[in-house]
């Protein structure tokens, strides 16, 4: 079964940092593009990053670049999002996300989400 | 950066078809074919129902159509149903590494 399923969410403190995990299962991990997608409370999805399959290539969605850091281990099947400097506008269901072999541009391959709240 | 622009709602009668717009800019929907669009109900991770602009993953019913013009792709939901009543987004390429989302439309089934 192809499944994504993410872990680390929590309450932090503004400012704080939090490391986030997406464990792949069911398919080619190593050859696939990884994203993370978030969503505030009630709002919308937004894009967060992007991983290539090495790891050479990454991006960030402009709140999040010098703050958050993409990375994957791909002899783990898993990938992280390390967060810093964390707002409380960072809080959000946080989400990891992929294509498939057969689609390669969109998200296939959703996680169930994990919860980052940050808050005094 | 900036998200591509959706209605905040639609709504529609049972059986019939309503149309959500997601209109972007020369440097996203206007330029790549790489348009898909998800659907999420409460509390749930979102699902894919169109890729590449017109493209239906197997399973969707094919009451669901994906079309673009220009700057602007559309989602169609052609005889509707009480349970496509969800948050609906569309999300495009946008070059050099970046993506963005719509802001989500509201479908509700009156």
């Amino acid at each position: 079964e192809v499944q994504l399923v993410e872990s680390g969410g929590d309450l932090v403190q503004p400012g704080g940092s939090l490391r986030l995990s997406c464990a792949a299962s069911g398919f080619s991990f190593s050859t696939t593009w990884m994203h993370w997608v978030r969503q505030a409370p009630g709002k919308g999805l937004v894009w967060v990053s992007c991983i290539s399959t090495d790891g050479r290539i990454t991006n960030y969605e402009d709140s999040v670049k010098g703050r958050f850091t993409i990375s994957r281990d791909n002899a783990e099947n898993t990938l992280y999002l390390q967060m810093s400097s964390l707002r409380v506008e960072d809080t959000a269901m946080y989400y990891c996300a992929g294509p498939s072999a057969t689609v390669p541009e969109a998200f296939v391959i959703w996680g169930q989400g994990t919860t980052v709240t940050v808050s005094s | 950066q900036s998200a591509l622009t959706q209605p905040r709602s639609v709504s529609g009668s049972p059986g019939q078809s309503v149309t959500i717009s997601c209109t972007g800019t020369s440097r996203d929907v206007g330029t790549y074919n790489y348009v898909s669009w998800y659907q999420q109900h409460p509390g749930k991770a979102p699902k894919l129902i169109i890729y590449d602009v017109t493209q239906r993953p197997s399973g969707v019913p094919d009451r669901f159509s994906g079309s673009k013009s220009g700057f602007t792709a559309s989602l169609t939901i052609s005889g509707l149903q009480a349970e496509d009543e969800a948050d609906y987004y569309c999300y495009s390429f946008a070059g050099s590494f970046t993506w963005f989302f719509g802001g989500g439309t509201k479908v509700t089934v009156l």
